[in-house]
């Protein structure tokens, strides 16, 4: 079946750590994306990338980290710099310029303890 | 204000009624999406939209470009209906557009 999957699905993650969360799509997409949700708000965009070796920041980039080295793959890092980087973060993948459906992981939970 | 807003925040419904959850949005765009999101976390697509109106199954999507208002209805609703329901609007027809997320309806049926 074809899908994204994210993992791992709940993280902790110790103050000054680095973490990195994985995103995996088969659908052939061209396009990938990192959202992150907070309690009472959207969805907040993070990274993208519309074709593989390139990326581009979204609208609260400062403190991530991403790569797009294969088409499937765009894990995405939360770096020690992140200040608040507990939150739901969730991937998602759409076709280029001709599709406009839009598929999403399951997300993956990150707590700093 | 948000580009972005829904009403109401939240919803609670007896099972078997009909439900509607409003999206009104500032910007121009391209496409409309109504997503459902489930209480693991999980988000399914449940429509796009760029025009006129949508049907699967008990749940009904419509688009009225003029107005920037758009609406979900839910037919004989039903417990497994209860989620967080968002709406989103893409203001650019490239992959690389933004999605702009409203904050989301939480609906609760209850049997």
């Amino acid at each position: 079946d074809g899908g994204i999957t994210q993992s791992p699905k709940y993280l902790f993650r110790k103050e000054g750590q680095n973490v990195t969360l994985s995103c995996e799509q088969n659908l052939n997409h061209d396009a990938m994306y990192w959202y992150r949700q907070d309690p009472g708000q959207g969805l907040r965009l993070i990274y993208y990338s519309q074709i593989v070796n390139d990326f581009q920041k979204g609208d609260i980039a400062e403190g991530y980290s991403v790569s797009r080295e294969k088409k499937e793959s765009f894990p995405l890092t939360v770096t020690s710099a992140q200040k608040n980087p507990t939150a739901f973060y969730l991937c998602a993948s759409r076709r280029g310029y001709t599709g406009n459906t839009i598929y999403f992981g399951e997300g993956s939970w990150l707590t700093v303890v | 204000k948000n580009e972005v807003e829904q009403s109401p925040q939240n919803l609670t419904a007896q099972e078997g009624e009909f439900i509607t959850i409003n999206c009104s949005y500032s910007v121009g765009i391209s496409a409309l999406h109504w997503l459902q999101q489930h209480p693991g976390g999980g988000i399914v697509s449940l429509f796009m939209l760029s025009s006129g109106k949508k049907k699967h199954g008990r749940l009904i999507a419509t688009i009225n470009i003029q107005e920037k208002h758009s609406s979900l209805h839910i037919t004989a609703s039903h417990p497994r209906d209860s989620a967080v329901y968002i709406c989103a609007v893409r203001s650019g027809e490239t992959s690389g557009s933004r999605l702009t997320f409203g904050e989301g309806t939480q609906l609760t049926v209850n049997p």
